[in-house]
């Protein structure tokens, strides 16, 4: 199966600092990404969708210039969380289809702690 | 607004029992489905997917898809202690798009 590997795994930080999360698809071209967050205990939520090589589309609510996201090849997405404060310590998840894929494939995620 | 709704659960079932899984879906334009388990404290994992009426089997797992009723489930045949976990459904308008999730249904598997 196709395979979304994440970096790094986990990452803690200090309040006011950026941290930039890694999503790249090991084997396939990954022509949309999603980036995705989920508290403990609750659902995931879409943070954002991303094509290669176009701006992402960020779903209502989140602040586009706190969570900057790139797509700038086929294989690799980054997350950066901007000025970091603790209510933005989560789980951080992204996935990736190719475009004529029906399934989406996640990686392993991303916890963030902010101190 | 395309919603998709999942009982929450927790569902509790005996090792061995057959674990059913419900998932309804607000937009008839919908035309993939998915399901995928996720443990805690992990990122989720496909289980199958179905874009076709009827029932898709494989292994232990069947994805039922009743698209006049709108909803999907998930029959986990012979349950197993290893299955517990969340289990979310998700659904697709088309390739390229994003998909929507459920909240998801936690499973216990009682030994």
């Amino acid at each position: 199966g196709a395979v979304v590997s994440q970096h790094p795994s986990w990452v803690i930080c200090k309040s006011g600092t950026s941290v930039k999360i890694e999503c790249r698809s090991l084997d396939f071209q990954a022509t949309t990404m999603f980036w995705y967050r989920q508290f403990p205990k609750q659902s995931l939520m879409l943070m954002a969708t991303s094509n290669e090589g176009s701006k992402a589309t960020y779903e209502q609510g989140v602040e586009k210039d706190k969570f900057l996201i790139n797509h700038a090849s086929l294989t690799l997405s980054t997350l950066t969380v901007t000025s970091a404060h603790p209510e933005d310590s989560s789980f951080y998840i992204c996935s990736a289809r190719d475009y004529h894929a029906h399934e989406q494939f996640f990686g392993p995620g991303t916890r963030l702690t902010v101190l | 607004q395309k919603e998709v709704e999942q009982n929450s659960g927790p569902l509790s079932v005996p090792e061995g029992a057959i674990a059913s899984l419900n998932c309804t879906y607000s937009d008839r334009g919908s035309q993939s489905f998915f399901w995928y388990r996720q443990y805690s404290g992990k990122s989720p994992e496909l289980i199958m997917f179905i874009y076709s009426n009827g029932d898709k089997e494989d292994g232990r797992f069947t994805a039922q898809l009743n698209k006049a009723s709108q909803y999907v489930s998930l029959l986990i045949r012979d349950s197993q202690p290893s299955d517990s976990a969340t289990y979310l459904c998700a659904v697709n308008y088309g390739t390229g798009n994003q998909f929507y999730f459920g909240t998801g249904t936690s499973l216990t598997v009682i030994p």
